[in-house]
């Protein structure tokens, strides 16, 4: 699996948009790119995967950059409850794929 | 419909003892996945199974640790003998399993056991 870069922490006002980045260089062309979070004492939480495309669902966006290099997760209102660890996975999209998670964004969304 | 459920929720164990893991994934789902989280630790992948192939134990920490699942459906995470590192959150996940495209390959987790040996 493709290594993946991320900050350690970032802060958000509530209310605002939260924007986290991520670094995928080694991304190959069948990688996708997935978001996870994983909020206090429970388990991961999907959030959104895309492949080439700008992706947006109910929870968030995610916008991969022309070279698929790297990735921005944003969340466009964030409120308190958004507070989290944000991981950014890179993985393959057939057969039998486990995902690799790195250390993620502490993201913290204060009032 | 319901989502991944686990149980139990925690679990206290002395040092040697055996514990057993229980794992429910999302109705219809052939892929199960098990990982743990230490405290402060990422996710660690430890095996995975799917539909009826010989499940993938490459994760497996030690010879202590065995999983099975029955039926294709609910899978039991055992650990024997256990020790004080092992101590962690097990989760597990599940997804369709079809291994055709990406979106069909999203692994669904539960709330996890929080496992403590004393």
């Amino acid at each position: 699996d493709a290594k993946t870069t991320q900050p350690p922490s970032m802060d958000c006002a509530e209310g605002r948009a939260a924007n986290l980045p991520c670094n995928h260089s080694t991304i190959s062309g069948n990688e996708y790119v997935y978001w996870y979070r994983q909020i206090h004492s429970q388990g991961p939480q999907y959030i959104i995967h895309g492949l080439k495309n700008n992706e947006t669902n109910e929870m968030a966006s995610l916008i991969i950059t022309e070279d698929r290099k790297s990735s921005t997760l944003i969340l466009p209102h964030a409120t308190l409850r958004d507070t989290a660890v944000y991981y950014c996975i890179v993985r393959g999209n057939t057969g039998f794929q486990k995902l690799v998670f790195g250390t993620g964004t502490r993201l913290l969304v204060s009032p | 419909g319901a989502g991944v459920s686990q149980s139990p929720s925690n679990k206290v164990t002395e040092k040697g003892k055996d514990v057993e893991l229980r794992c429910d994934p999302i109705s219809g789902h052939t892929a199960l996945y098990w990982y743990r989280q230490s405290l402060g630790q990422g996710l660690e992948f430890l095996i995975y199974f799917q539909g009826n192939s010989a499940p993938d134990k490459s994760g497996l920490p030690s010879d202590r640790f065995s999983a099975e699942r029955t039926g294709g459906s609910v899978s039991t995470l055992t650990i024997q003998r256990t020790q004080q590192e092992d101590s962690a959150v097990y989760l597990c996940a599940s997804s369709v399993g079809t291994g055709t495209s990406g979106s069909q390959e999203t692994q669904y987790f539960g709330p996890g056991t929080r496992l403590l040996v004393l």
